[in-house]
């Protein structure tokens, strides 16, 4: 049972490099989130989206991109790395109510 | 002010013990409300939905008081393996929409 797959794990960029972060879960679910973890805190929605074709910002979205074409896939794009982003990244699906997430994506922007 | 605030701790406990984290939400249509689980380096995970009738899964108790804005987790007879950071999330804009607190942290010693 695969979940919620997230590539890459582990990730080191330069600044003003770009990528994207892939998120694919194989549940069916309509919901999906993408989050940041700076060390020591908690959880920041960065994007979210209801369905394919529809995203919305979150609490911290500046810097980021999604899009959902599919019911499986939630890409989150970095399109001008700076070491603010230096984070672990968590995607997330959801039916109702539990999420369920990714193993992470840490992200380090030197 | 952060739209859900917790104590950080850490809280440090002797095996047995009753803990208490609380956990206050500032925004009134929030629609769901739950506590997760994560440990270090880990993503997170469940533990409990949280109900205005109160809701027990073993050692575990969670209420809500939506006149207060306020949620609360009590666990009963602490074991060295509740070690971890507990998360308060709450949604809204039609349950869609799912933020977390900054967790606190519980360490539980023999």
């Amino acid at each position: 049972n695969a979940g919620v797959t997230q590539t890459p794990k582990f990730r080191i960029l330069k600044i003003g490099q770009s990528m994207t972060l892939q998120c694919t879960q194989d549940m069916n679910h309509n919901y999906m989130y993408w989050y940041r973890q700076d060390p020591g805190m908690g959880l920041k929605l960065i994007y979210y989206s209801v369905g394919a074709g529809i995203t919305d910002k979150g609490e911290v979205p500046n810097g980021y991109n999604v899009s959902r074409s599919t019911t499986e896939d939630f890409p989150l794009r970095l399109e001008l790395a700076a070491p603010s982003q230096t984070s672990v990244y968590f995607c997330a699906s959801s039916w109702t109510g539990e999420l369920f997430f990714g193993e992470g994506s840490r992200l380090t922007v030197l | 002010r952060k739209e859900v605030e917790q104590d950080p701790g850490p809280f440090n406990v002797p095996e047995g013990a009753t803990v208490a984290f609380n956990c206050t939400y500032s925004n009134s249509a929030s629609q769901s409300f739950f506590w997760y689980r994560q440990d270090c380096r880990k993503e997170p995970k469940l533990l409990m939905s949280v109900y205005s009738s109160g809701n027990e899964d073993g050692r575990f108790t969670a209420q809500l008081n939506r006149a207060s804005q306020y949620i609360s987790l009590l666990i009963r007879d602490s074991k060295l393996s509740d070690s971890a950071t507990y998360l308060c999330v709450v949604t809204h804009t039609g349950g869609f929409k799912t933020i977390f607190g900054a967790g606190t942290r519980l360490f539980v010693k023999a």
